[in-house]
């Protein structure tokens, strides 16, 4: 099957424009994470959806940091008045249930963003 | 937050050897997951062990958790020139904490 899909896979942009990243995440997938990974680092959580509860944005670096869901589908994440230091890749996981039951997290191939 | 150190950063090997690098963490957990991240299948999922686990086994890999001394070591057995990679422990529930990871070479 489908695993979760990401684009574009590579984005350039120029520091202070607007940018939007895209997760299409497994079928029947209630839980979605974004996750952001600088060059030689690990993951930073950015933000998790869990069906129609309410996200927990814990992890977003600014305001200018900004998720949607829609029910259990696509998510996209926003970045506004992009800086230098945004320049990561962006990682979209999905799972069956976030929360107490523990399911495996299933990863997109990200989207690079480098901002000049 | 919880988040796990990897040690070494950096381990090369040749074909045929085997592998193993460490995971230290500070707080309480209830698991501990192993991803793999290289290029071409980017970051997978390779084991879970839970806080009331000591060993687990998948494949070539060895997993141990000792809960008192707060670390978890992964073991890849007979190691092949695909497991070029790097590591990471993730620990938490939902949202899950990476460490910076171990970056692995295998020559053949």
């Amino acid at each position: 099957g489908a695993g979760v899909s990401q684009s574009p896979s590579n984005k350039v942009t120029e520091k202070g424009k607007d940018v939007e990243l895209r997760c299409d995440p497994i079928s029947g997938h209630t839980a979605l994470y974004w996750y952001r990974q600088r060059l030689g680092q690990g993951l930073e959580f950015l933000i998790y959806f869990q069906g129609n509860s309410a996200p927990d944005k814990s992890g977003l670096p600014s305001d200018r940091f900004s998720a949607e869901r829609t029910g259990e589908s696509v998510s996209t994440l926003t970045i506004q008045r992009t800086q230098q230091e945004d320049s990561a890749v962006y990682l979209c996981a999905s799972t069956l249930a976030g929360g107490i039951i523990y399911n495996e997290q299933f990863f997109g191939p990200g989207t690079r963003l480098t901002v000049l | 937050s919880q988040q796990g150190e990897e040690d070494p950063q950096a381990l090369s090997i040749q074909e045929g050897e085997n592998a193993t690098m460490n995971c230290s963490y500070k707080t309480s957990i209830n698991n501990l997951q192993w991803y793999r991240q290289n290029s071409g299948r980017g970051l997978v999922h390779l084991i879970l062990i839970r806080s009331n686990e000591r060993e687990k086994h998948s494949g070539r890999l060895r997993v141990t958790l000792d809960t008192s001394k707060k670390s978890s070591s992964l073991l890849i057995t007979a190691s092949r020139a695909a497991d070029t990679a790097s590591y990471f422990c993730a620990l938490g529930y939902s949202t899950l904490t990476f460490g910076k990871g171990t970056m692995l070479l295998v020559s053949p």
